[in-house]
């Protein structure tokens, strides 16, 4: 039972290049957030998803882009990197009113 | 405007000893809450929840206290160990799904 799957770990991007982070869960929830973590500070909601096809905004999501084809997988599109995206990066799942499961985190450097 | 605050950035106890950490929400929406735990490079893991239907929440050493008519909520550990040297979310959610985090209290647990 793998839970919550990021990739990449680790990545460095130039500014203005674009990549997509995976996630991946397996698990069947249908409930997907994106967060971002910046140093010495919580976990801010990028996008997130109540169900495949259905997505919407969090705090931050300019920059980003997301989609939820299925159940299973909800990539995090960055276009335009900019230093300003530097971050750690977490996906979540759960099931309705109950506790999220994150992934290990992607660590992005913009430079 | 922060929705959920954790005013304390750091906390340090003494083994053995109860850990109390806090956490005030502005959004009266909010009906659920969770305390999540984070070690370094790693994700955070779910610790314990409360609804907004109940004022407490007890698993093993961990209690949550719910205050709403204070919009308050507390994590006690009791007894407090030093593996429980950690970063500790509050989050609360709406009935729409969507989390919002505190930005953390780091916990040191000293033997």
């Amino acid at each position: 039972n793998a839970g919550v799957t990021q990739t990449p770990k680790f990545r460095i991007l130039k500014i203005g290049q674009s990549m997509t982070l995976q996630c991946a869960q397996d698990m069947n929830h249908n409930y997907m957030y994106w967060y971002r973590q910046d140093p010495g500070m919580g976990l801010k909601l990028i996008y997130y998803s109540v169900g495949a096809g259905i997505t919407d905004k969090g705090e931050v999501p300019n920059g980003y882009n997301v989609s939820r084809s299925t159940t299973e997988d909800f990539p995090l599109r960055l276009e335009l990197a900019a230093p300003s995206q530097t971050s750690v990066y977490f996906c979540a799942s759960r099931l309705e009113e109950t506790e999220a499961f994150f992934g290990q985190g992607t660590r992005l450097t913009v430079v | 405007d922060q929705q959920v605050k954790q005013n304390s950035p750091s906390l340090s106890v003494q083994e053995g000893r109860i850990s109390i950490l806090n956490c005030d929400y502005t959004n009266s929406m909010f009906d659920y809450f969770l305390w999540y735990k984070k070690y370094p490079a790693e994700g955070p893991t779910f610790l314990i929840s409360i609804s907004s239907i109940k004022d407490k929440n007890e698993d093993g050493r961990f209690t949550v206290f719910l205050n709403k008519s204070a919009k308050h909520l507390s994590l006690h550990i009791v007894p407090s160990q030093p593996g429980d040297s950690a970063v500790y979310f509050c989050a609360a959610d709406t009935n729409a799904g969507k989390s919002t985090f505190g930005d953390g209290t780091t916990l040191t647990v000293k033997p």
